[in-house]
């Protein structure tokens, strides 16, 4: 079976432009989640969604960052305006059923803003 | 809040060996899920073990296993027989009963030598 699919795997882009990244969950799994990892805070949640709608988005940076799941299938993750400190490594997991089921993530993608 | 701790920046073990990465956690949930994950340097999360706050037995996953000892609010993660390949990043993440994103810890980094 198929992963998680993360695109693209790298992303550079400079500074003020648009960077969109995007997720295709597992099939069948009903949340999805957006982390970001960096060296300085680690890994931390930034947008929860089931069933396609956002539950808990309280880890969003800024209006900068906004986040879609259009169908049970796939997700975007949109920076406008991209800076240098939203450079880091951004995955993506998704998982089947109760809130302790397992998450399974992405390979993620990494992100580099000049 | 919850939270967990691991205090272990890094842990070095030889080829064959036994090792223990220590995790603690704290919460006020009485049903949780704390989960183990691997990073190797290619940046993938691979799900290792799960442990439910009400399983009786310790978890365990081939070669893995998980050290519950509830009432210390502890999820050690024991690798038996290690080999080059478990060189990563290991974290150690919770899933409280109220709520459904994981917490995760700032991850222990263990080498291994032949």
């Amino acid at each position: 079976d198929a992963g998680v699919i993360q695109s693209p795997r790298h992303e550079v882009t400079e500074m003020g432009q648009e960077v969109t990244l995007r997720c295709k969950p597992i099939s069948g799994h009903n949340s999805l989640f957006w982390y970001r990892q960096t060296m300085m805070r680690g890994l931390e949640l930034l947008i929860y969604f089931n069933n396609n709608v956002p539950i808990d988005d309280s880890g969003m940076p800024e209006d900068r960052f906004s986040a879609k799941m259009p169908n049970a299938s796939f997700s975007t993750l949109k920076i406008q305006p991209s800076e240098p400190r939203d450079s880091a490594v951004y995955f993506c997991a998704s998982r089947q059923g109760a809130h302790q089921e397992t998450q399974y993530f992405g390979p993620g993608t990494r992100l580099l803003v000049l | 809040a919850q939270k967990i701790t691991q205090t272990q920046p890094g842990m070095f073990v030889q080829e064959k060996e036994a090792v223990t990465l220590d995790c603690t956690y704290d919460t006020s949930d009485p049903s949780y899920g704390l989960f183990w994950y691997k990073q190797p340097s290619s940046g993938e999360m691979i799900f290792l073990i799960y442990q439910g706050s009400y399983d009786q037995q310790n978890a365990t996953e081939g070669r893995y296993s998980l050290n519950f000892q509830k009432a210390r609010k502890s999820a050690n993660l024991v690798i038996s027989a290690s080999q080059l390949g478990d060189s990563a990043m290991y974290f150690c993440a919770m899933t409280p009963g109220s709520y459904s994103t994981l917490t995760f810890g700032k991850g222990t980094m263990l080498l291994v030598s032949p």
